[in-house]
């Protein structure tokens, strides 16, 4: 069975630093593209960051880049989401989200049940 | 970027009707479209992948059409199960972006 574990939320300051991570398991994890999706309180979902099998290639939403960086650790089974300079806007729930098997993104076929992140004085 | 309109934002129907919801994209994007389900609290679903390709497990009164730049979700008997929020997500290009979702109510 697919399964994603995400851990790491909680409530920081506004320019504060936080890291997330998501433990992957029931799948062969090096064999997947995997993504952040998150959501503000009451609004839409947001696609975040992605990172392909081997690391070799990244992307994110112009809102995140240059503050967050997207890691994995084939060895491990885990994602990871290090979030920079936050500001209040970036308060959501983060959710990690196994895309592709294949050379570019398709999607979302298994999601964790998400971390609450928090920015606020 | 590509934006996603979709539509309605919302809407109210019954158990049993048929629900139709439309994503547009801002330019073309083939068939690189999926459709999600959220309820409340919980993470995202996916139904269909590739516009109109049904995910496994996932009961055949939902469907998927079109390519390019129109897209439809349609439930063909809406259940009690159905009543949720419904987003497309497109992932031709980067940044991959959600249609802003349409709320699926009981009337």
């Amino acid at each position: 069975e697919v399964q994603l574990v995400e851990s790491g939320g909680g409530l920081v300051q506004p320019g504060g630093s936080l890291r997330l991570s998501c433990a992957a398991s029931g799948f062969t994890f090096s064999s997947y593209w995997m993504s952040w999706v998150r959501q503000a309180p009451g609004k839409g979902l947001e696609w975040v960051a992605n990172i392909k099998q081997d690391g070799s290639e990244k992307y994110y939403v112009d809102s995140v880049k240059g503050r967050f960086t997207i890691s994995r650790d084939n060895a491990k089974n885990s994602l990871y989401l290090q979030m920079n300079s936050l500001r209040a806007e970036d308060t959501a729930v983060y959710y990690c989200a196994r895309d592709s098997p294949y050379s570019s993104s398709w999607g979302f076929d298994y999601w964790g049940q998400g971390t609450l992140v928090t920015v606020s004085s | 970027d590509i934006q996603m309109t979709q539509s309605p934002s919302s809407l109210s129907a019954s158990v049993g009707d048929r629900v139709t919801i439309t994503c547009r994209a801002s330019q073309g994007i083939r068939n690189d479209l999926g459709w999600y389900q959220q309820k409340p609290g919980k993470a995202p679903k996916r139904l269909i992948y590739a516009a109109s390709s049904l995910q496994s497990g996932v009961p055949s009164r939902f469907s998927g059409s079109g390519s390019g730049t129109e897209f439809t979700l349609t439930i063909s008997s809406l259940q009690p199960e159905d009543f949720a929020t419904y987003y497309c997500l497109q992932h031709n290009s980067y940044p991959q972006t959600f249609g802003q979702g349409t709320k699926v109510e009981i009337k």
